[in-house]
């Protein structure tokens, strides 16, 4: 059964710093790998997907990379802003009859201090 | 306006009522979910449909059921409610054939159960 986590839970960065987020999955077979935005309230938005095939996504600030034999994927946000403030969600999709099915992990809540 | 929505927002009910739940997407998608968040736990999976006619049980589907309507539109139901039903509950879409089955999520439904 794949496990997905996300280290650390929590985590607080002045603004303007660059950080990245981890995710850390248990079984490379994957088809694909999304990121995404929780903010309370307003339900999940998407960010990025990296395919099975891929090895990074970019969108504006946020880049994703995907290490799948080592079972690992970063969020990277360079330049960091009051408005990232966040709860960031990692979800692995198998890969398979099961690619529909996502697995989450529980989440890296992010406070950009002014 | 927003692609997927769900109705109601906030409900709070008691023991025992039955409740349902509405989606309705604008999206053109043809795939539809139903998950829940619980604090500590990330998101579940608890029904899923690839088109009207084609509806399966997810990860959690005991105490729930599910009408899907339309393609547009996806209800969940708990039959007789109970307090383990609190959670946050999240409606999601996808399209089989594009963006590799990339999901995009409701605003969520909190629900209480006393």
């Amino acid at each position: 059964k794949q496990e997905v986590t996300q280290i650390p839970a929590a985590l607080s960065v002045p603004e303007g710093e660059n950080l990245v987020l981890n995710c850390s999955f248990t079984d490379s077979a994957i088809y694909n790998l999304q990121w995404f935005r929780q903010d309370p309230g307003k339900g999940l938005t998407s960010l990025l997907l990296i395919q099975s095939s891929q090895r990074e996504q970019t969108s504006g600030r946020l880049n994703a990379s995907l290490d799948k034999s080592s079972g690992r994927s970063t969020l990277y946000i360079a330049a960091s802003q009051p408005g990232d403030s966040a709860t960031y969600l990692c979800a692995v999709a198998r890969s398979g009859a099961g690619s529909y099915q996502l697995t989450f992990g529980k989440g890296t809540k992010l406070s950009v201090i002014p | 306006d927003a692609d997927v929505t769900q109705t109601p927002r906030n409900r709070i009910t008691k023991t025992g009522k039955r409740i349902m739940l509405e989606c309705s997407q604008t999206k053109g998608h043809d795939r539809m979910y139903w998950y829940r968040q619980d604090p500590g736990l990330g998101l579940r999976l608890i029904y899923y449909s690839f088109d009207v006619k084609d509806i399966n049980k997810g990860e959690i589907s005991d105490g729930y059921s599910v009408s899907r309507q339309a393609q547009a539109k996806f209800s969940l139901s708990l039959e007789s409610a109970i307090p383990n039903q609190t959670a946050l509950y999240f409606c999601a879409t996808s399209d089989h054939g594009n963006s590799y089955n990339e999901q995009f999520f409701g605003p969520g439904t909190r629900l209480t159960v006393l």
